[in-house]
């Protein structure tokens, strides 16, 4: 079965610093896409950047980075310079079977707050 | 492009009562998603449609719980009865069809919260 691991419940990081939030997955599927998503207090879910398991790459976007690491089952999430706004919940994400018309559902994680100290 | 339109956004209710939630995707989104987020919790999906067809109810709680999806447009989540333990936010998303990357890609609306006394 899928199953998505957060194990920071909380971080700190000082303004204009570098982040890495962790994140381990399992899933026996060969063909699956990582995926990372941005919650603050407002509620609403904003997609950050996402990986697919074929893709040689890591993924950039901006200031986000994935640093993907198939042999660990390993997706963290890199912020560069943080600023105040990325002060917010961020979840890691799965989905199995990506490629085909309906592939198998977004499973999360339990997310990690990230507090960014001025 | 709009995004995925929510409402109610806020819903104070009694135990045993019943609520609807509404949900319009964005145009041409045929794959359609509610989520369950209780605080302090990653989204658990509830139901997925293709079009008007359900792909994925397994966590559903079909006691309680229903869905629909009519016109393959926009969808509407019921709970009835309500329980204390239903107390959480409710998101919807969607998605292009397909297994292009950018399919992949789940756009969520702002949720609908939800607190049952």
């Amino acid at each position: 079965a899928q199953k998505i691991t957060q194990t920071q419940p909380g971080m700190f990081v000082q303004e204009k610093e570098a982040v890495t939030l962790d994140c381990t997955y399992d899933t026996s599927d060969q063909s699956y896409g990582l995926f990372w998503y941005k919650q603050p207090s407002s509620g609403e879910m904003i997609f950050l950047i996402y990986q697919g398991s074929y893709d040689e790459q890591n993924a950039t976007e901006g200031r986000y980075s994935l640093n993907f690491q198939k042999a660990r089952k390993s997706a963290n999430l890199v912020i560069s310079a943080s600023q105040l706004g990325d002060s917010a919940m961020y979840f890691c994400a799965m989905r199995e079977d990506v490629g085909y018309n309906q592939g198998g559902k977004l499973i999360f994680g339990q997310g990690t707050e990230l507090s960014v100290k001025p | 492009e709009a995004g995925v339109a929510q409402s109610p956004r806020y819903k104070i209710i009694e135990k045993r009562q019943s609520v609807a939630f509404w949900c319009n995707p964005i145009s041409g989104h045929a794959t359609l998603y509610w989520y369950q987020q209780i605080l302090g919790q990653g989204p658990k999906l509830l139901i997925q449609f293709q079009n008007n067809g359900v792909v994925d109810d397994s966590q559903l709680p079909k006691d309680r719980f229903s869905a629909e999806r009519l016109k393959g447009v926009d969808s509407t989540l019921k709970i009835q009865p309500a329980k204390l333990e239903d107390s959480a936010v409710y998101l919807c998303a969607s998605r292009v069809p397909g297994g292009l990357r950018e399919a992949n890609v789940l756009t969520f609306g702002a949720g609908s919260r939800l607190t049952v006394l």
